[in-house]
């Protein structure tokens, strides 16, 4: 009973190649993040997304869309790839309330080697 | 500006020992606030949390972490250290929507 699932698990590519990574949760929740972990294990928000809209965006290269097709689906995809962006990307999901913030669950990360 | 300050990047423990993972924060308005585990390879795990009332919170795996307002600080504490805690831990604040985080502090633990 994998609550937010990612795949791949590890992704090795070329500079300059276009590659999705997907994220699934089946929490229920409404809110679906992308953080980025750099190699010296910094975390960082990237996206948020609630009830399919965007609504955070921290100045993350234009190379970057995300896709919510749905509430229970959160996908990266990343064009142009860049030795830079050699990272483990985590998925993340949260359900709101009125009650202030709302826990994040995490996915197990996809680590991203770009050559 | 909002900001997690983890001090201790590396922290080394005999098994059975106390621990104290350090955590200050900024923050502009009242902090929600958290620890995360992450063993190698793995994601992240969440050890406990604070929104409001007793200011000492009790987590998993025997973890606690203490919130005082008047340092900014929210310390992870375990009075005595398994060796199956080693692993990464990052302190994090929020508010309604993005988590900000910490550098982490890797928790090397000797038998």
């Amino acid at each position: 009973d994998t609550a937010v699932s990612q795949t791949p698990k590890y992704l090795v590519t070329q500079m300059g190649n276009d590659k999705s990574i997907k994220c699934e949760q089946n929490l229920g929740h409404d809110t679906m993040y992308w953080y980025k972990q750099d190699s010296k294990k910094f975390l960082k928000i990237m996206f948020s997304y609630n009830n399919k809209e965007l609504i955070i965006n921290e100045t993350v290269p234009n190379r970057f869309s995300p896709k919510s097709p749905d509430k229970a689906h959160l996908n990266l995809h990343i064009n142009s790839l860049e030795l830079g962006d050699s990272a483990v990307y985590f998925c993340a999901s949260s359900r709101t309330s009125g009650s202030g913030y709302n826990e994040q669950f995490f996915g197990p990360g996809t680590r991203l080697t770009v050559l | 500006a909002q900001s997690v300050t983890q001090p201790d990047i590396h922290i080394t423990v005999s098994e059975g020992a106390s621990l104290e993972l350090r955590c200050n924060y900024s923050y502009g308005a009242t902090p929600y606030l958290f620890w995360y585990v992450q063993s190698p390879g793995q994601g992240l795990q969440l050890l406990l949390k604070y929104f409001s009332g007793d200011t000492l919170v009790q987590g998993i795996k025997g973890f606690e972490a203490e919130f005082k307002r008047s340092q900014s600080s929210f310390n992870l504490r375990k009075p005595s250290v398994h060796w199956s805690d080693a692993a990464e831990y990052f302190c994090a604040v929020g508010g309604t929507d993005k988590l900000i985080f910490g550098t982490g502090t890797r928790l090397q633990v000797f038998p």
